[in-house]
């Protein structure tokens, strides 16, 4: 099968960077993505790598690598709106679009 | 343009009986995933329909149905509810199966009592 593994908390403040990491065990898959909610909210896309690298869209960055089973999401220039909960997602072989999700990794930005 | 759209936002059952959800995609979009997130989790895979078919599915019982309608709207139906049942269901679209990036909508929340 396939899992995934993040932290469930980060704390950092206003104007600091933080990285959000995801490791993974498959036995192939399309790419990693990155998707923030804020609560009760819908999930809202952030980036998305199907090559190991790095990825960046404005203020958040994405890395992957495949070697190592692993990604992160980096968030720099931390604002209080980025409080939410950020999930990586596998994207099944094939890319047929079906998702597999983390647990989730809970970002509390304080002053 | 609007976005996915999700109906009812939140809906109270009780155990036994049966629930429809409904969700209409993005303008331009063809396929419809429906997620289940219990409180605390990442979304989990329901289903996929695309071209009014089932094309893939996740671990779930036959208890989860779904349809999709010639205007790419989806439903979800959930039989015989258990109180586990109780999660935020949500709904994902985009253009074709093959993408990078699914746009979901606000989610229904359903609670089993």
């Amino acid at each position: 099968g396939q899992s995934l593994e993040q932290p469930s908390e980060v704390t950092a403040v206003e104007g600091a960077i933080v990285q959000i990491n995801c490791t993974y065990q498959t036995s192939g898959f399309y790419g990693l993505s990155w998707y923030q909610q804020h609560d009760g909210g819908a999930p809202t896309f952030l980036s998305y790598n199907a090559l190991d690298g790095l990825e960046e869209t404005g203020r958040f960055s994405s890395f992957l690598s495949r070697s190592d089973s692993y990604g992160y999401l980096l968030l720099q220039e931390l604002q209080m709106k980025d409080s939410a909960s950020y999930f990586c997602a596998l994207h099944g072989s094939g890319n047929t679009g079906k998702l597999i999700f983390g647990q989730g990794t809970t970002l509390q930005v304080k002053p | 343009d609007a976005g996915v759209t999700q109906s009812p936002t939140h809906l109270i059952k009780t155990r036994g009986q049966q629930v429809t959800l409904r969700c209409s995609p993005k303008s331009g979009h063809d396929t419809v995933s429906w997620y289940q997130q219990a409180l605390g989790q990442g979304p989990q895979f329901i289903f996929q329909y695309y071209e009014e078919e089932e094309r893939q599915r996740g671990n779930f019982p036959d208890r989860f149905s779904g349809h999709q309608f010639p205007n790419y709207s989806s439903e979800l139906n959930v039989n015989a509810l258990l109180l586990g049942d109780s999660a935020l269901y949500l709904c994902a679209s985009s253009w074709r199966t093959v993408n990078t990036e699914a746009f979901f909508g606000q989610g229904t929340r359903l609670t089993v009592v």
